[in-house]
């Protein structure tokens, strides 16, 4: 059962031009929503959270909005730079319990190809 | 600062082989420790997570288990590899029991089976 869908595997953008990157979810329970940014053969990194609590959080040049009530949340990078391109994954976790504490359901990813 | 190290890098094991894979978190104490796999173009599926040690929780019936001896270490093993059990593998930490906080992740292990 995939509770956080990305249905877009891939993004061509312009270099200086903004990238979108979408993300649905299904469990309304979920309240803490992250970005990741993936290189071949490394680890995702962390690039940006937001709390249910809130509908837009921003840091430098990458800001993510979340719609609750559509269940959506998206990944906005302006602009654009080559070394943003890389596999998007965002993630998704429910409020901290004994037996669902920490845990992440992710999205299959977007691939983001940043051209010149 | 913190920092997660994970080996091998990549692993080429025969069907039937075991495992072990090794992953160690310095720079902080009583991390929440995770192993996950990522399959081809898929994302990324939790397998175990752990709160302490000795403490794991298994979230998929599978040929996996894992242990954590010490406080900063959290292994990954099996005693028959099987073919499905290829895939990217991913250790990751966190801190933090009340609230939510970002999982960091270590570079992973590329595992082929053949």
């Amino acid at each position: 059962d995939q509770q956080v869908k990305q249905n877009s595997p891939s993004l061509s953008v312009q270099e200086g031009r903004i990238s979108i990157l979408n993300c649905d979810y299904t469990n309304s329970m979920f309240d803490y929503f992250l970005w990741y940014k993936k290189y071949p053969a490394e680890g995702p990194t962390f690039l940006i959270s937001i709390s249910s609590i809130k509908d837009k959080n921003e840091d430098g040049r990458f800001t993510v909005f979340l719609n609750k009530s559509a269940k959506h949340l998206s990944l906005h990078i302006v602009p654009s730079q080559p070394g943003d391109s890389a596999v998007y994954f965002c993630a998704a976790s429910k409020p901290p319990t004994t037996d669902s504490w920490g845990k992440l359901q992710f999205g299959a990813g977007t691939q983001v190809v940043v051209t010149p | 600062s913190q920092t997660i190290h994970q080996w091998p890098a990549t692993l080429v094991q025969p069907v039937g082989s075991p495992l072990s894979l090794e992953c160690t978190v310095e720079g902080t104490s009583n991390p929440n420790l995770y192993w996950y796999r990522q399959a081809a173009g898929r994302g990324l599926q939790l397998l175990f997570y752990s709160v302490g040690i000795g403490q794991i929780s298994s979230e998929v019936p599978q040929n996996l288990s894992a242990s954590r001896p010490q406080d900063r270490q959290f292994i990954l093993s099996s005693k028959k590899l099987l073919l499905s059990d290829s895939g990217f593998y991913l250790c990751a930490w966190s801190v933090g029991r009340s609230s939510n906080q970002p999982q960091h992740f270590g570079d992973g292990t590329r595992l082929s089976i053949l």
